[in-house]
């Protein structure tokens, strides 16, 4: 049962145009959410979050949104730079004093050509 | 300012034999997550420690898997009698706090093969 689901495996943009990744979730319990960007042979870097009573969250290139309703989440990187390429994964976890574990997505492999 | 530290980086392990992945939590951090990916997979939550307490175990298989976090030294995943379905990645995280919509740091990683 896949509680937190990113649909699209890879997804490829040219340089300086917008990424968009997307993610959503089954558990109405889950109440933060999380991007993490991740290269071969390290480990997942922590990116950008937002909380469920917020629907934005903006960190400089990096912009969260959540649609609570649609229990959907995306990720939008602008400009997308040749750096960026990597697997992006979405993670949740909820509810807060309930449960500490992240559950996580299988992840978008995203490549920006130069 | 050390991240997660791991070690080993790489393990190779005979079917049989036992493994201990080691977890050195962020300056400052109390609390410690561990979560294998396997290939192709996202990662999967295992077991949330505090410092001498398992917190939440409920990731972990029942069998041949315990994990600790002493008072001193770093957190100990340990897998007896390995088989090959244990070949993965695992990772640590720390976090500063509990609760309250805590960021979970990882450390790079232990790769376990087993033979």
């Amino acid at each position: 049962d896949q509680q937190v689901k990113q649909n699209s495996p890879s997804l490829s943009v040219q340089e300086g145009r917008i990424s968009i990744l997307n993610c959503d979730y089954t558990n109405s319990m889950f109440d933060y959410f999380l991007w993490y960007k991740k290269y071969p042979a390290e480990g997942p870097t922590f990116l950008i979050s937002i909380s469920s009573i917020k629907d934005k969250n903006e960190d400089g290139r990096f912009t969260v949104f959540l649609n609570k309703s649609a229990k959907h989440l995306s990720l939008h990187i602008v400009p997308s730079q040749p750096g960026d390429s990597a697997v992006y994964f979405c993670a949740a976890s909820g509810p807060q004093g309930g449960s500490e574990k992240l559950v996580f997505g299988k992840g978008t492999k995203l490549t920006v050509n130069p | 300012n050390a991240g997660v530290m791991q070690n080993p980086r790489h393990l190779v392990r005979r079917r049989g034999q036992e493994a201990r992945l080691r977890c050195s939590p962020m300056k400052g951090h109390s609390h410690v997550y561990w979560y294998r990916q396997l290939p192709e997979e996202g990662l999967k939550f295992m077991v949330y420690l505090q410092k001498e307490n398992i917190i939440d175990e409920s990731g972990m298989p029942k069998e041949r898997f315990s994990a600790e976090f002493p008072k001193e030294g770093p957190s100990i995943l340990r897998i007896q009698q390995v088989v090959r379905g244990d070949s993965a990645a695992y990772f640590c995280a720390s976090s500063q706090r509990q609760g309250s919509y805590n960021e979970q740091f990882f450390g790079p990683g232990t790769r376990l093969t087993v033979l």
